[in-house]
């Protein structure tokens, strides 16, 4: 089955980091660039960065939101991509989701989302 | 910062059209995606490259573009049709992607 599966959310204080997870299967994840996008709860979407292939030398992008706090690596010998969040605040609590792009660059592959919350 | 603008709401009545537009100075040069999202559901993608239509979406969902403006509509709408709907495009550059504040449909 084609999927995409996020993991490593949970409840953290203001500050600390955070690592989450994109676990992929059924495609072949070494030439797929990988999204993350974020909802915080009765708020829309938020495209939070990127990382492409090895073909495009791992390319790195961030939204200036989270551009210096946040960054995206991959380790393609275990289909996964990961999230790397520190000095978190209240404001990122929110679902987050990983996605892909196909060739016509349409995000029309989702993961389910993990939850993060940020609080004292 | 680049920015895509929504309306946050269009209501319409179940048989009418509701046209839903997306508003950004990047449009007439970068592809405009429409997203799909109902509560507690990941986005579905309902229209890619202005006025594509993926399989399996009904023909009643269209796009469009003009200038800096790019409409999606939807012809006839249906009570499941009721969702948020998002635009998303790239900046000028095609690095950055971003998405548009959302649009709330209701067709009662």
């Amino acid at each position: 089955e084609v999927q995409l599966v996020e993991s490593g959310g949970g409840l953290v204080q203001p500050g600390e980091s955070l690592r989450l997870s994109c676990a992929a299967s059924g495609f072949t994840f070494r030439g797929a660039a990988i999204h993350w996008v974020r909802q915080a709860s009765g708020k829309g979407l938020e495209w939070l960065g990127r990382i492409r292939s090895k073909t495009h030398s791992y390319a790195t992008a961030y939204a200036a939101s989270v551009n210096g706090r946040f960054s995206i690596s991959r380790d393609d010998s275990k289909d996964t991509a990961y999230l790397q969040m520190n000095s978190l605040k209240p404001e990122d609590t929110a679902l987050y989701y990983c996605t892909r792009p196909d060739v016509e660059m349409t995000f029309d592959l989702w993961g389910r989302g993990t939850l993060v919350t940020v609080s004292s | 910062s680049y920015e895509l603008t929504q309306p946050p709401s269009v209501s319409v009545s179940p048989g009418q059209t509701a046209r839903i537009t997306c508003s950004g100075d990047a449009l007439p040069k970068q592809y405009a995606y429409w997203f799909q999202q109902k509560p507690g559901q990941a986005p579905v993608v309902v229209v890619y490259k202005d006025d594509e239509r993926p399989s399996g979406i009904p023909e009643r969902f269209s796009g469009s573009s003009s200038g800096t403006t790019v409409t999606l509509t939807i012809t006839g709408a249906q009570a499941e049709d009721e969702a948020d709907y998002y635009c998303q495009s790239a900046d000028s550059s095609g690095t950055y992607r971003i998405f548009g504040g959302g649009t709330k449909l209701t067709v009662l």
